[in-house]
């Protein structure tokens, strides 16, 4: 099982949709997550961190379900700047250790 | 705010050319790494620092050296480019604490040909 897996995508969907992204990984012990984006030949940027009893930044909501090994990202009221690649993050425990990234599941939004 | 600052933005190298990728914080982190991207992938660690003297290799550090010899700067040098080194490369810093943001360079684009 790959540390931090994730669909690719592209998901395809309109203007005003609602979508939702997983991820999963291996390492139990792991203790922070984070989803980043990625614009196209542009570098990751924090989109969120994902806590345990889960979190919203505006339109954007993270899970995290620790049981199961997943996190999720929902996307409510989808906008056409929210076309970009978003990236599952993973840092697998406290103190002395680096940040695991799933390829990435790409958004394309249209009019 | 300068953030993680990567030089140069664009290169093309012969194959068996050398050349040194540079990258520098002004954030005082004490992380630093190094990814690769290559098209359609995820990033895979090349190598990482977690202070000055200190570095350790990533997923994929053959063909590539570090050095960390302040907290400011972390340089990636490539000896003996080889075709399989076209890539993005990026650079990253963080804090050491658990749940803390990592900021990118802009990125090099790299061709061996």
């Amino acid at each position: 099982r790959k540390e931090v897996e994730q669909d690719p995508g592209p998901f395809n969907v309109p203007e005003g949709a609602t979508v939702a992204f997983n991820c999963t990984y291996s390492n139990s012990a792991s203790q922070s997550f984070f989803w980043y984006r990625q614009d196209c030949r542009k570098e990751p940027k924090l989109l969120m961190s994902v806590y345990s009893s889960g979190n919203e930044d505006g339109r954007f909501t993270a899970q995290l379900n620790r049981a199961s090994q997943y996190i999720s990202l929902l996307i409510r009221d989808s906008k056409l700047s929210d076309s970009a690649t978003y990236l599952c993050v993973v840092k697998p425990f406290a103190g002395y250790s680096t940040l695991t990234f799933g390829k990435g599941t790409m958004l394309l939004v249209s009019p | 705010n300068a953030g993680v600052t990567q030089t140069p933005k664009f290169r093309i190298l012969k194959i068996g050319q050398s050349m040194t990728l540079q990258c520098t914080q002004d954030m005082n982190h004490n992380y630093m790494y190094w990814y690769r991207q290559d098209p359609g992938m995820g990033l895979k660690l090349i190598y990482y620092s977690v202070g000055a003297g200190i570095t350790d290799k990533g997923e994929v550090p053959n063909g590539y050296n570090v050095s960390r010899s302040t907290t400011e700067d972390f340089p990636l040098r490539l000896e003996l480019a080889a075709p399989s080194q076209t890539s993005v490369y990026f650079c990253a810093s963080s804090y050491i604490e658990t749940n803390t943001e990592a900021f990118f360079g802009q990125g090099t684009r790299l061709t061996v040909v």
